[in-house]
């Protein structure tokens, strides 16, 4: 069973620039999470999907960060335009529909110059 | 408030030592689960611990909800044990994950 696809691996830009990134959740998989994990910290969750659907996304700066899952799979997490404390991994994560076993992705690292 | 603590935030073992690592959690927190994060960032499930005890060869971990606390236990550690632990808890009510802060664990060979 493939795990949970993420992309880029590495990002570098510079500030009030945009960057997309990209995550295919595990094939069956209903609820698509995106989390923001600074340097030190654990991950905090910026968005939760189940399905096309947004159930929780009270801690994603919405002025700058956007996210979609077109047809219940694919989803992308938009920043526009990005701030050097947005500086972070962001980790995709998926489960099978509720409170149980969530799988990662290898995360994406983004440095804002 | 603190929904979950973990304790201690830097561990440094010799190879071969056992480890406990432990995880405090609020009232509001359940369905406790336990992540390795390896130096490439990549997060793996170790265990989905709600209550009781789970092994998994030379790791084990037991939650003991009524008193809010799980801990995690490694025995003769492996330099490929290094890396950052994480517990993590759902906020009742909700499906949203909140992680503890991690025990950076470092095991010399």
């Amino acid at each position: 069973e493939a795990g949970v696809a993420q992309s880029p691996r590495y990002k570098i830009i510079e500030k009030r620039q945009s960057v997309a990134f990209w995550c295919n959740p595990i094939s069956g998989h209903a609820t698509l999470y995106w989390y923001q994990q600074i340097l030190g910290q654990g991950p905090k969750l910026l968005i939760q999907f189940q399905n096309n659907g947004v159930v929780d996304d009270s801690q994603l700066p919405k002025d700058r960060f956007s996210a979609e899952r077109l047809k219940g799979v694919d989803s992308t997490l938009k920043i526009q335009p990005a701030k050097l404390e947005d500086s972070a991994v962001y980790l995709c994560a998926s489960s099978f529909w509720g409170p149980e076993t969530q799988y990662f992705g290898p995360g994406t690292r983004l440095l804002v110059l | 408030g603190i929904q979950v603590e973990q304790s201690p935030p830097d561990l440094i073992l010799q190879e071969g030592a056992n480890s406990t690592l432990r995880c405090n959690f609020s009232d509001s927190v359940n369905n406790l689960q336990w992540f390795h994060q390896n130096p490439w960032v990549q997060l793996i499930n170790l265990f989905y611990i709600p209550s009781g005890t789970k092994q998994n060869g030379r790791l084990s971990a037991t939650t003991v909800a009524t008193e809010r606390y799980s801990l995690l236990y490694i025995s003769s550690s492996q330099t490929t044990d290094s890396g950052v632990y994480f517990c993590a808890g759902y906020i009742q009510g909700a499906q949203k994950l909140v992680f503890g802060q991690g025990t950076r664990l470092t095991i010399n060979p």
